[in-house]
């Protein structure tokens, strides 16, 4: 079935970097972008940005440019969110999600999610 | 960027009765870019409606989407058990894309 597989739980310390892999199966991956979201504990979604799978061509929220690298590997079906300079403030859950166009289009298959702890 | 700012925060309903959720934008969404997803603890987001009104794949048709341009609204018909979660709605039409803070369905 399509899906979504993210990496497991991890736990980093300030000022280091963590990378998130999302691998994908089901369908054809370069066909569609992937998009990051995260979570804070008992907070809203926010959204980080999209990789374009075939091209990899990337777009970045303002917020996190500069700090989060969105990657992909075709042969592996597999996109990668990389974010450094970790704070407490990161810590949060990752996930990453699926549109058929890069923007103007919501994204109808998640990952489990990923949950990043950043504690000294 | 465009803020989305839902109500209320927390609805408590019985199974059965209806809920309207409301999902306000600081300026017009483009094109109606407008989804609703909901969320268990512990899951990822679901995707519900998008495109304002269109339900996504298997989502049932107790679910509807309506609204245009700055005011949306998502109603569940008659609340199943399962139905109880967070909500969000979320703008895709302009970059930077964003969520609303979220409704609480909750059990009365």
């Amino acid at each position: 079935q399509v899906q979504l597989v993210q990496s497991g739980a991890e736990v980093k310390k300030p000022g280091a970097s963590v990378k998130v892999s999302c691998k994908a199966s089901g369908y054809t991956f370069a066909s569609y972008a992937v998009h990051w979201v995260r979570q804070a504990p008992g907070q809203g979604l926010e959204w980080l940005g999209w990789i374009n799978a075939a091209y990899g061509n990337t777009k970045l929220s303002q917020k996190f440019q500069g700090r989060v690298a969105l990657t992909r590997d075709t042969s592996a079906t597999t996109a990668y969110m990389e974010l450094s300079s970790l704070t407490s403030e990161d810590t949060a859950v990752y996930y990453c999600a699926r549109t058929y166009t890069e923007e103007f289009d919501a994204s109808d298959i998640w990952g489990q999610g990923t949950m990043v702890t950043v504690s000294s | 960027e465009i803020v989305l700012t839902q109500s209320p925060g927390t609805l408590s309903l019985s199974p059965g009765e209806g809920a309207t959720l409301s999902c306000r934008a600081s300026q017009s969404v483009s094109s109606n870019y407008l989804a609703w997803y909901q969320q268990k603890p512990g899951q990822a987001p679901r995707l519900l409606i998008y495109g304002a009104s269109s339900r996504a794949t298997g989502i049932p048709d107790r679910f509807s989407g309506s609204g245009s341009g700055t005011d949306f609204i998502l109603t569940i018909s008659r609340l199943e058990p399962e139905d109880f979660a967070v909500y969000y709605c979320q703008q895709y039409g302009s970059s930077p894309q964003m969520f609303g803070q979220g409704t609480k369905v909750e059990i009365k």
